[in-house]
């Protein structure tokens, strides 16, 4: 079945640590995105990817950092200058990045701080 | 800036009954798109239904129709025949007619329950 795959479910981050959270796609998808969820809040754009080996940053991009070097993946790694990094993570990608796209989207990543 | 707000930030339903979800954005723009997205307890999003801006017709799939009004800038969601599966928070989303990028703004959502 064509679909996102976003793993893992749930991570876990020390003080100090970087941590990645992997997205795969095998939807022959150009454009990427990466979102993150908080409690009683919309979503909100972190980084997005229109092409292989090229990305932009969202609306909050700060303290993470994203990489395209294959269609399929778009790793998302929050780094430790994300000082509150606890949130759920969404995945999506679109045929095209134009405004028009439906947006498909994985089973999102849970981020807690230990 | 693009803004979205949705004023319930919950809702309840018979099932069976219709319920509409309410929708308001503020933008300078003319060209651009609405979206309702459906977020189950799964929390994987899926698109409900989407208008373009510049299309006077309300978009409909099935038992979701919408109520577009550009002048007031307001964009409701109705569920008619409300199922048990319907039961979701439900994200309106606007985004510009850019010629590059997807940057959809999010309202904050309405968590929709159905009664059975």
């Amino acid at each position: 079945d064509g679909g996102i795959t976003q793993s893992p479910k749930y991570l876990f981050r020390k003080e100090g640590q970087n941590v990645t959270l992997s997205c795969e796609q095998n939807l022959n998808h150009d454009a990427m995105y990466w979102y993150r969820q908080d409690p009683g809040q919309g979503l909100r754009l972190i980084y997005y990817s229109q092409i292989v080996n090229d990305f932009q940053k969202g609306d909050i991009a700060e303290g993470y950092s994203v990489s395209r070097e294959k269609k399929e993946s778009f790793p998302l790694t929050v780094t430790s200058a994300q000082k509150n990094p606890t949130a759920f993570y969404l995945c999506a990608s679109s045929v095209s990045a134009a405004a028009y796209e439906k947006l498909f989207f994985g089973s999102g990543t849970q981020l807690s701080v230990l | 800036a693009q803004t979205v707000t949705q004023s319930q930030p919950e809702m309840s339903v018979q099932e069976a009954e219709t319920v509409t979800l309410s929708c308001t954005y503020d933008t300078s723009e003319s060209d651009y798109y609405l979206f309702w997205y459906k977020q189950p307890p799964s929390r994987q999003m899926i698109l409900v239904i989407r208008q373009e801006a510049y299309k006077q017709q309300n978009a409909t799939e099935n038992r979701f129709s919408v109520n577009f009004q550009k002048a007031a800038k307001s964009f409701s969601l109705k569920i008619s025949d409300s199922q048990l599966g319907d039961a979701a928070m439900y994200f309106c989303a606007y985004s510009r007619r850019e010629t590059s990028g997807s940057r959809l703004t999010f309202g904050e959502g309405t968590q929709l329950t159905v009664n059975p």
